[in-house]
């Protein structure tokens, strides 16, 4: 079976410039996670969807990040404009009920802003 | 404030050396994860315990939440390369929070050399 899967692996951009990172969820999964990996602050929760709707969204770092997930097999996390902070690995986690603690995640996207 | 400190944060042994990483807090979980994660994938659960006092095995890894469900420390025996990696161990539903919402340590750095 596929597990989570997210595009691309790797962007690289230039500050200021949209970057769109896209996951799609293990079939079945109802509940979506999207990380943030850095070798200073560690793996850190941006925001959790539950049925498609956003429920926490405190881990948002400001609004320059947006996330949608506008159906069960697909989740957007966008960064407009991105900026040389926000360089890290974007990691997406699926998990099949909202109340467990059993992710998985996927293979990330390593996000690099010039 | 890092919720979950890991320690030590590198680690460079030989190959069947023992060795046991910890994961210390001042907050109680309702659970505790291990993960482990190699270089350019996501973290992939290890194990996950819920009892204070907890002790589980995974063939050379032993596993164990304290009594206060604040700590938790991972042992390797006779450890191998393929146990080179990055582990994690990540805290839910602290100090009665949702169980969805995991804090994670920063990780141990394992490298076993052969």
């Amino acid at each position: 079976d596929a597990g989570v899967i997210q595009s691309p692996r790797h962007e690289v951009t230039e500050m200021g410039q949209e970057v769109t990172l896209r996951c799609k969820p293990i079939s079945g999964h109802n509940s979506l996670f999207w990380y943030r990996q850095t070798m200073m602050r560690g793996l850190e929760l941006l925001i959790y969807f539950n049925n498609n709707v956003p429920i926490d969204d405190s881990g948002m770092p400001e609004d320059r990040f947006s996330a949608k997930m506008p159906n069960a097999s697909f989740s957007t996390l966008k960064i407009q404009p991105s900026e040389p902070r926000d360089s890290a690995v974007y990691f997406c986690a699926s998990s099949l009920r909202s109340r467990t603690d059993t992710q998985y995640f996927g293979p990330g996207t390593r996000l690099t802003v010039l | 404030t890092q919720l979950l400190e890991q320690s030590p944060q590198f680690l460079s042994i030989q190959e069947g050396e023992n060795l046991t990483v910890y994961c210390n807090s001042s907050s109680v979980f309702s659970s505790l994860q291990w993960y482990r994660q190699e270089p350019g994938e996501g973290p992939v659960l290890l194990v996950t315990v819920v009892t204070g006092g907890e002790v589980k095995k995974l063939k050379r890894l032993t596993f164990q939440f304290g009594d206060a469900r604040k700590d938790s420390s991972l042992h390797i025996t006779a450890a191998q390369p393929g146990d080179t990696g990055l582990y994690l161990c990540a805290g839910a539903g602290n100090s009665g929070g949702s169980n969805y919402k995991l804090t994670f340590g920063k990780g141990t750095l394992l490298t076993v050399n052969p």
